[in-house]
């Protein structure tokens, strides 16, 4: 059954320094979105993504945030200048249209 | 602001022993209603898609309900390795984005 992968499962940085995590998404979808979830917290939206720009973003998506859709297949979430309170798992999801979305694994995020 | 409730927090049910999940909603323009279960460090597990009150979807021991302000999960007989938080998140409006729950979390004993 296909799937929607994410690398590294686990990240640890120093605070103020840029992290980038990669998703694969499933093969046919069209539709990739980042979620976010603080240990112990909701899950929360940051960001949503179709036909290569932006669609969706929330409050917590600032400019230190960035996605893109390097090379056509993987999905990336840039962190600028990360902060402690950054630290969280942090998943990808997709879609084929605007219907069920398909979470990765995610990848924990540790800012020390 | 779309807002979705779980209850309870927690559930602790002996093997066999079936119960529900709620999840209340509010808001504008519900587009669709879904369920997920999640493992202790891992990514949502798409369970239920739910669009109009009235609707019920099942698999294995779960079934899902929706009502105009409500959603129900009802675990029939549950066995251990049902344990997990169950997640309701809604989709409403022009947004695409979910909106989650806190979550349920379901322990089963044998």
């Amino acid at each position: 059954e296909p799937e929607v992968t994410q690398t590294p499962s686990h990240q640890v940085t120093q605070m103020g320094q840029e992290v980038i995590l990669r998703c694969v998404p499933i093969s046919n979808h069209l539709y990739f979105y980042w979620y976010r979830q603080i240990l112990g917290q909701k899950v929360e939206f940051l960001v949503s993504f179709y036909n290569n720009e932006i669609s969706e973003k929330s409050e917590i998506f600032d400019d230190q945030f960035s996605v893109e859709r390097p090379d056509g297949s993987n999905f990336t979430l840039k962190i600028r200048s990360t902060k402690l309170e950054d630290s969280a798992m942090y998943f990808c999801a997709t879609s084929s249209f605007h219907y069920e979305q398909y979470f990765g694994p995610g990848t924990r995020l540790t800012v020390t | 602001e779309d807002q979705v409730t779980q209850s309870p927090e927690a559930l602790r049910l002996q093997e066999g022993e079936s119960s529900s999940l709620n999840c209340s909603y509010t808001v504008s323009g519900l587009r669709g209603l879904f369920w997920y279960r999640q493992d202790p460090g891992k990514g949502p597990e798409f369970l239920f898609t739910l669009y109009s009150a009235g609707e019920e979807k099942e698999k294995e021991r779960l079934k899902a309900t929706l009502t105009k302000k409500e959603s129900f999960l009802h675990i029939t007989a549950p066995k251990p390795e049902d344990s997990a938080t169950y997640l309701c998140a809604v989709q409403a409006g022009d947004d695409y984005k979910l909106s989650f729950g806190a979550g349920t979390t379901v322990t089963v004993r044998a």
